[in-house]
């Protein structure tokens, strides 16, 4: 079945410095790419997300790029800074799903001072 | 973006009783879905509400374990029937307001003794 795979399951920077987290999808159709945050003891909340039909999308200190002959797509901060410490998941969605998102395994940001 | 409210917040029930957890939404909403979610894990679907007609459960969810009604476009219950300390989780709905973007309620935290 379709599969999300997401690196590193956790990732620790200096703050200032830029985190990175990425994502693989298997299912060639996949054509939504959503990115949540999700703080200790809160829902998630998405911050940016991505259409098949573009490559790149930014939004001040967080962009996502989208590479989908590798059927690749990463999560960009830059910045840091020690609100961004939190749990981020990516997904995807594919074209016959029915709104699902499948889900990947997510990723600890930690934000070092 | 709507506004989803969940009910209860968080409860802590006997093994062998059943909790229904309540999810309404302030605007008239495409999907609605459930999710469980344990600490320190990623988001499991449970199933997809379905207005008017019966819930679409996900490979190792089935009705009689987790009852799900859907009377309308802005609501919907989420039983969790003969409940064991395997249950413990959060329990989270969530909704689609016609495009693939969820956005998540706040959230259920249940605690089975």
């Amino acid at each position: 079945g379709e599969n999300v795979e997401q690196h590193p399951s956790t990732l620790s920077v200096q703050e200032g410095d830029s985190a990175v987290i990425k994502c693989t999808y298997s299912d060639s159709a996949s054509n939504y790419f959503p990115w949540y945050k999700q703080e200790l003891g809160k829902r998630p909340q998405l911050i940016i997300d991505i259409r098949s039909n573009v490559g790149e999308k930014k939004d001040q200190r967080i962009a996502v790029t989208l590479n989908k002959t590798a059927k690749h797509f990463s999560l960009h901060i830059t910045e840091t800074q020690p609100e961004d410490s939190a749990v981020y998941f990516c997904a995807a969605h594919g074209r016959d799903s029915n709104y699902q998102l499948i889900w990947g395994a997510g990723t600890k940001l930690i934000i070092k001072p | 973006s709507a506004v989803i409210s969940q009910k209860p917040s968080r409860d802590i029930c006997q093994r062998g009783t059943s909790l229904t957890i309540q999810c309404q939404v302030d605007s008239q909403v495409t999907m609605m879905f459930w999710y469980r979610q344990q600490p320190g894990q990623s988001l499991t679907l449970i199933a997809t509400a379905n207005q008017g007609s019966e819930a679409t459960y996900e490979s190792g969810f089935v009705i009689d374990k987790f009852p799900i009604s859907r009377p309308n476009l802005t609501f919907s219950t989420l039983t969790v029937s003969n409940m064991s300390p395997e249950d413990s989780s959060i329990y989270l709905c969530s909704v689609a307001t016609g495009e693939e973007t969820q956005y998540f309620g706040p959230g259920t935290r249940l605690l089975v003794l």
